[in-house]
């Protein structure tokens, strides 16, 4: 069965700096490949998508690379904010029968310090 | 203006009852999730149903019944609750047959058993 791994459970850095969140996974590349953020008492939040046949996809300070060869997504925010302090998931998006269906990471929690 | 609803937000109750958890979706979507959440915060899809069908129903005690009256809801229902079922029940939501796979999550129902 898929596996996947996010680096260190916590990550903290300095304001300012840029934040690299890893997501490794075992077996076949999935078409598409989601991160997602969730803060303490909510649901997770999509914030990007990136596709098989993609490098790298952007929004705003956000960036997302995905290398099928690695079976690894990268996901960067630059300039970070104590704003941008959560837990951030990647979820490959597979699909199962007549379904898709995501398998999430156990996530990366990120706290950025003023 | 709720996207994804869910009710209700807590849920305290012992062991052996039967309870219910309720999901709305006002985005139009065809396709709805139950996860569960547990203390380690891994999110792990339970069931998914597309237009009232079952589509994904992973290996989840058959004590769990979720039932879709419509496009937009989707319920849990439980009986004999046990102390393992403590967690957080997470609906989702997303429109099949499109390249937008991203889900749409509701706030959370947090279950726990006594």
């Amino acid at each position: 069965s898929q596996k996947i791994e996010q680096n260190s459970e916590a990550l903290n850095i300095q304001e300012g700096k840029t934040a690299t969140l890893t997501c490794n996974y075992t077996n076949y590349s999935p078409a598409y490949l989601q991160w997602y953020r969730q803060d303490p008492g909510r649901g997770p939040v999509f914030l990007l998508l990136i596709r098989e046949n993609e490098k790298e996809k952007r929004k705003e300070r956000l960036k997302v690379t995905f290398d099928t060869t690695l079976k690894q997504s990268l996901f960067h925010i630059t300039a970070s904010q104590p704003a941008d302090s959560a837990t951030y998931l990647c979820a490959l998006d597979m699909r199962s029968g007549s379904a898709r269906q995501l398998t999430f990471g156990s996530g990366t929690q990120l706290t950025v310090l003023p | 203006d709720t996207a994804v609803s869910q009710t209700p937000k807590y849920l305290v109750t012992q062991m052996g009852n039967d309870k219910s958890i309720k999901c709305e979706q006002n985005l139009g979507h065809d396709t709805m999730y139950w996860y569960k959440q547990d203390s380690k915060k891994f999110l792990k899809i339970m069931f998914s149903y597309n237009n009232k069908e079952l589509i994904i129903n992973e290996t989840v005690p058959n004590r769990f019944s979720p039932k879709s009256p419509d496009k937009a809801h989707l319920n849990l229902h439980i009986n004999s609750l046990e102390l393992g079922d403590s967690a957080v029940y997470f609906c989702a939501s997303s429109q099949a047959g499109t390249r937008k796979t991203e889900q749409y999550f509701g706030p959370g129902t947090r279950l726990t058993v006594t």
